[in-house]
């Protein structure tokens, strides 16, 4: 089956620094890729959708130069949380999309749990 | 895409079904119902979709009601490992790959020995 491969599983980072989520699809081309965040105890909120090769579209409220993201090819996407704060720690995921016969399709990735101290 | 509604949560005692309902009274002709679930600190993964009829595979069962307006995952025989949070889903399905799934509360399922 599709397998979203997501790194790191884990991360903890000081104030002020900077942080790279990767998402790779591993066996099947990815046309569009969903990057999410979760607080404790809540449910996944979307951030922004990335299309291979354009500009990602980001969700009211998402500062879009605070959570730079990447799709420059169609087996990835990244992630990058500038300048982090403690108010940014929370459980990132992403999720590609891929055509499985007349619908499409959702795989996500295992999340990413960043820690900004 | 419609909303959903679901019980913020239910127990289930292991080896007995997990009957998990959902209503969506306002989806549309071509949304399609799906249910993925959440295990503590990992992604969703998905369980199963459906658009009219009901559907089956080796982890669950989705019973859609004639009218559409509501559904429920069925998990014959829940085990210990089939406690997490589950959500049901409606999304407008085929031909636009950019379509997003929007997570609501989703169902808290406690398996209990």
């Amino acid at each position: 089956g599709a397998v979203v491969s997501q790194h790191p599983s884990w991360v903890i980072c000081k104030s002020g620094t900077s942080v790279k989520i990767e998402c790779r699809s591993l066996d099947f081309q990815a046309t569009t890729m969903f990057w999410y965040r979760q607080f404790p105890k809540q449910s996944l909120m979307l951030m922004a959708t990335s299309n291979e090769g354009s500009k990602a579209t980001y969700e009211q409220g998402v500062e879009k130069d605070k959570f730079l993201i990447n799709h420059a090819s169609l087996t990835l996407s990244t992630l990058t949380v500038t300048s982090a704060h403690p108010e940014d720690s929370s459980f990132y995921i992403c999720s590609a999309s891929q055509a499985t016969g007349g619908d499409y399709g959702y795989t996500f990735g295992s999340g990413t749990r960043l820690t900004v101290v | 895409d419609a909303k959903t509604t679901q019980p913020p949560s239910m127990d289930c005692a292991e080896g007995r079904a997990a009957n998990l309902p959902c209503n969506h009274s306002t989806i549309s002709g071509n949304e399609y119902v799906y249910w993925y679930r959440q295990i503590h600190s990992q992604g969703p993964q998905y369980i199963i979709h459906g658009l009219k009829n009901n559907e089956t595979n080796e982890m669950a069962s989705l019973i859609i009601t004639e009218d559409r307006k509501s559904s429920t995952l069925i998990l014959p025989h829940a085990t210990l490992r089939d406690t997490a949070v589950y959500y049901c889903i409606v999304r407008v399905g085929g031909g636009n790959a950019g379509n997003m799934l929007t997570f609501g509360g989703g169902t808290r399922l406690m398996v209990k020995p």
